[in-house]
């Protein structure tokens, strides 16, 4: 079966100081990969998605980045936070099929829980 | 522009009941519409899907319903539970080859 996994599960952060977020997924090959951010009160907002190695697409355009150097492993990262980059912070991944009845069903990790300060 | 509207106020029903949670959508023909649960402090899990061509979905005590001319999804959740306590989240796929867009979710609370 498949897992996501996230880490840490939760962060505090001073402004200025940077970021890494670490999203692994087992048991699945070639998987889209996503990050969302989820403010307190708001909706989930997509950050980036990844639908190969080293194939990223930004929906937002802020101060973080994302990359995806191996196959399973989606990394979200920051050179500085911002207090507005505080948030719960989503990885989610969904089968790479494409085509007639093709749905973009979502599996979601834990998530990270970032509090920038 | 293009939306996806949920109910923003909770939902408070009492155990046995029947809860009924709406999404609306406009300036979407979207082939499908996806129903998640998200716990506090957890990442939302996929309940249900239901396609454009299909009214109703039922799962267990789960129903959803599907109107394209109205635009519109109802969740139900018959001889609801404490445990049902969640925010529900309707998602659909603006295009059939892009990414969900997730509506803001709606709390549900039932009482013993």
């Amino acid at each position: 079966s498949q897992t996501i996994h996230q880490w840490p599960a939760t962060l505090v952060q001073p402004v200025g100081s940077p970021l890494s977020l670490e999203c692994t997924v087992e048991g699945t090959s070639n998987p889209n990969l996503y990050w969302y951010r989820q403010a307190a009160g708001r909706g989930l907002q997509l950050l980036f998605y990844s639908v190969g190695i080293g194939q990223i697409s930004s929906e937002v355009p802020q101060n973080l980045s994302a990359s995806r150097p191996q196959d399973r492993q989606f990394i979200l990262s920051s050179k500085k936070l911002l207090l507005s980059d505080s948030g719960f912070y989503l990885c989610a991944w969904s089968v790479a099929e494409r085509g007639g009845g093709y749905t973009d069903t979502q599996y979601f990790g834990p998530g990270t829980r970032l509090t920038v300060l | 522009s293009q939306k996806i509207e949920q109910n923003s106020e909770a939902l408070n029903i009492q155990e046995g009941k029947t809860a009924t949670l709406t999404c609306n959508y406009t300036n979407y023909s979207p082939a499908y519409l996806q129903w998640y649960r998200q716990d506090p402090g957890r990442g939302p899990v996929f309940l249900l899907l239901i396609r454009e061509n299909e009214k109703e979905k039922r799962k267990e005590r789960l129903k959803v319903t599907f109107d394209t001319t109205l635009k519109q999804s109802l969740f139900h959740i018959t001889a609801s539970q404490p445990a049902d306590s969640a925010t529900y989240l309707c998602a659909l796929d603006p295009s059939g080859y892009s990414t969900l867009t997730f509506g803001k979710g709606t709390m549900l609370l039932v009482s013993p």
